[in-house]
């Protein structure tokens, strides 16, 4: 299947700052990539889908100003938290879905804010 | 009614059991039916991707779809405790369409 690259797989950051998780598919070209946060024995939560070239849609309820996305090539999406807060800690999941086939996973970055 | 219901268990089976996982489904526009498996602190890995109705198997994995009564359902066979993980379903009306998630069922095989 395809390959689906995230990084950093965990991040320790003091609060107040801001950190960045890069999404990339290491095969195939992503028009659209996903963003999803996971709290302990929850399923994936979508925060935002990421298109290429224009604007992500976030979902009802997540702070675009917060959760930055950029997705500036087809096979580079990523997330930024910015100020982040301890009640950002979460597990955060990307994927990406070439039309009409399955989505693959990235590994997930485990945030921890101090 | 949620898009996609899945009890989210836990299940407890002993080595050598067959697992059976279900979930169920309102949209009728979805097409594209999934499991994952996810195993603690890792993305998840797909299991079985299925179009439309009918089974699929894959060694010791098998896949059903019924859309008419608009139920997925997955079967391990000859379980083991490698298996132990949550087990997500999900599924998507096609294109570039977000991909609606079951709860997961958290398995664990007992040796």
């Amino acid at each position: 299947g395809a390959v689906v690259s995230q990084h950093p797989s965990r991040v320790i950051c003091k609060s107040g700052t801001s950190v960045k998780i890069e999404c990339r598919s290491l095969d195939f070209q992503a028009t659209t990539m996903f963003w999803y946060r996971q709290f302990p024995k929850q399923s994936l939560m979508l925060m935002a889908t990421s298109n290429e070239g224009s604007k992500a849609t976030y979902e009802q309820g997540v702070e675009k100003d917060k959760f930055l996305i950029n997705h500036a090539s087809l096979t580079l999406s990523t997330l930024t938290v910015t100020s982040a807060h301890p009640e950002d800690s979460s597990f955060y999941i990307c994927s990406a879905k070439p039309p009409n086939t399955e989505a693959f996973f990235g590994q997930g970055t485990r945030l921890t804010v101090v | 009614q949620k898009e996609v219901e899945q009890d989210p268990g836990p299940l407890s089976v002993p080595e050598g059991a067959i697992v059976s996982l279900n979930c169920t489904y309102s949209n009728s526009a979805f097409q594209y039916f999934m499991w994952y498996r996810q195993y603690s602190r890792k993305g998840p890995e797909l299991l079985m991707y299925t179009y439309s109705s009918g089974n699929k198997e894959d060694g010791r994995f098998t896949a059903q779809v019924d859309k008419s009564s608009k139920y997925i359902s997955l079967f391990i066979r000859d379980s083991q405790p490698s298996d132990s993980a949550t087990y997500l379903c999900a599924m998507s009306a096609g294109g570039n369409n977000r991909l609606a998630f079951g709860k997961g069922n958290q398995v664990v095989v007992i040796p």
